[in-house]
């Protein structure tokens, strides 16, 4: 049991185009999933946090027009990174909070996917 | 604030060593989860385990042994007789608590375990 998917594995874009990327929960209804970023050798950021059916809140430093993110259901949530430059490049993670943990969870556990690689040439 | 420091950025064994990898964490929470996460060379995060502040007892899986001691805020990981198997990134994460539920991360300890 919970299980976060993403999709896709990996994606290759120009310069200047939009990706976007898909985090599911696949056996539990998450209203809270989280995006976090990482660059090579170096830990996850987190970006944002993705509330179902209300506004993203993003860390600070991290720019809304540029990383659009959507949670319009209890399983999915969308990141798209818009207008991607090569400085975009990055693995993007994201996690799912499921708010009705069964006996052996806890109320504060993440389920992590396994992750986007982008690339932007 | 909250923090989690993984003092180690790299350790290099010898196979059948055994290994510990420090994680200090700073909270003014009093509930609070502490996680253990391995990142090996795929890049997808597998779950290690979960200790919340409540519970100090030391626990054992397989090779793998935890240490959480409130009193030095600390949660170590130590892994018996290593194999390169083990060979991977690993992260020490807190939990923010109710309200947020985010997690902060320490920055990794990158273990490679020689043949």
């Amino acid at each position: 049991g919970a299980v976060v998917s993403q999709h896709p594995s990996w994606v290759i874009c120009k310069s200047g185009t939009s990706v976007k990327i898909e985090c599911r929960s696949l056996d539990f209804q998450a209203t809270t999933m989280f995006w976090y970023r990482q660059f090579p050798k170096q830990s996850l950021m987190l970006m944002a946090t993705s509330n179902e059916g209300s506004k993203a809140t993003y860390e600070q430093g991290v720019e809304k027009d540029k990383f659009l993110i959507n949670h319009a259901s209890l399983t999915l949530s969308t990141l798209t990174v818009t207008s991607a430059h090569p400085e975009d490049s990055s693995f993007y993670i994201c996690s799912a909070r499921d708010p009705n943990p069964p006996p052996d969870r806890v109320w504060d556990e993440q389920f992590f996917g396994p992750g986007t690689r982008l690339t932007v040439l | 604030a909250q923090k989690v420091t993984q003092a180690q950025t790299e350790i290099s064994v010898v196979e059948k060593e055994d290994v510990t990898l420090d994680c200090v964490y700073e909270t003014r929470d009093t509930t609070y989860y502490l996680f253990w996460y391995k990142q090996p060379p795929s890049g997808e995060l597998v779950f290690l385990i979960r200790r919340n502040s409540f519970d100090e007892q030391n626990e054992i899986s397989g090779r793998y042994s935890w240490n959480f001691q409130k009193s030095t805020s600390s949660f170590n990981f130590t892994i018996t007789a290593s194999q390169v198997v083990d060979s991977a990134v690993y992260f020490c994460a807190l939990s923010e608590g109710a309200g947020t539920y985010k997690y902060i991360f320490g920055t990794g300890t990158r273990l490679k375990v020689l043949a």
